[in-house]
């Protein structure tokens, strides 16, 4: 059984267009995260939820726009894509709040704009 | 700002033999955690070990065991008895709660473990 899960695992699209990524975590926990893995593989926080509500929010572009329905999924959406965007996003969970639990990872979405 | 800093980007060893990888980091806080995370070429980010700054003891996960020195701010991860499976990049990361709950991490060592 999958703990966090990803879709796409791949993603293929043209500059200017809008997709989703979407994020599922079955381990009960209270916060999820998105993370941005460039490539020279350094990873980076963009977002963190806790329960549904925004935490972190790290100068990401406005075109990113995530959105939490419940404590078990966070999807990332994004807007007018950039060749820069191209890039391995990671979705991650953790217990949250003032926890250092720690931060379980999914298998990552590989996003390229062409 | 927290900052966390490895200063090898690649590595090689051979098969059955022991690396240290390096992790230096920078924070004014006095509780805190430190992961090493591995990821192979599936792209995967495993947990490989985790410390607690408040405890002296080093961590150790079978073969994997780290070197915490606090007032040093180092954190090096030890892989004895290297194996082919271990061939990944590792990655010190650096947690502090409370609202800033998020995971800084280093650049990367790409390990290689050669037959």
């Amino acid at each position: 059984d999958t703990a966090v899960s990803q879709t796409p695992k791949y993603l293929v699209t043209q500059m200017g267009n809008d997709k989703s990524i979407k994020c599922e975590q079955n381990l009960g926990h209270d916060t999820m995260y998105w993370y941005k893995q460039d490539s020279k593989k350094f990873l980076k926080i963009m977002f963190s939820y806790n329960n549904k509500e925004l935490i972190i929010n790290e100068t990401v572009p406005n075109r990113f726009s995530p959105k939490s329905p419940d404590k078990a999924h966070l999807n990332l959406h994004i807007n007018s894509l950039e060749l820069g965007d191209s890039a391995v996003y990671f979705c991650a969970s953790n217990l949250g709040g003032s926890s250092t639990d720690t931060q379980y990872f999914g298998p990552g979405t590989r996003l390229t704009v062409l | 700002a927290q900052t966390v800093t490895q200063s090898q980007p690649e590595m090689s060893v051979q098969e059955a033999e022991t690396v240290t990888l390096s992790c230096t980091y920078d924070t004014s806080e006095s509780n805190y955690y430190l992961f090493w995370y591995k990821q192979p070429p599936s792209r995967q980010m495993i947990l490989v070990i985790r410390q607690e700054a408040y405890k002296q003891q080093n961590a150790t996960e079978n073969r994997f065991s780290v070197n915490f020195q606090k007032a040093a701010k180092s954190f090096s991860l030890k892989i004895s008895d290297s194996q082919l499976g271990d061939t990944a990049m590792y990655f010190c990361a650096f947690h502090y709660g409370g609202a800033t709950n998020k995971l800084i991490f280093g650049t990367g060592t790409l390990l290689a473990v050669q037959p």
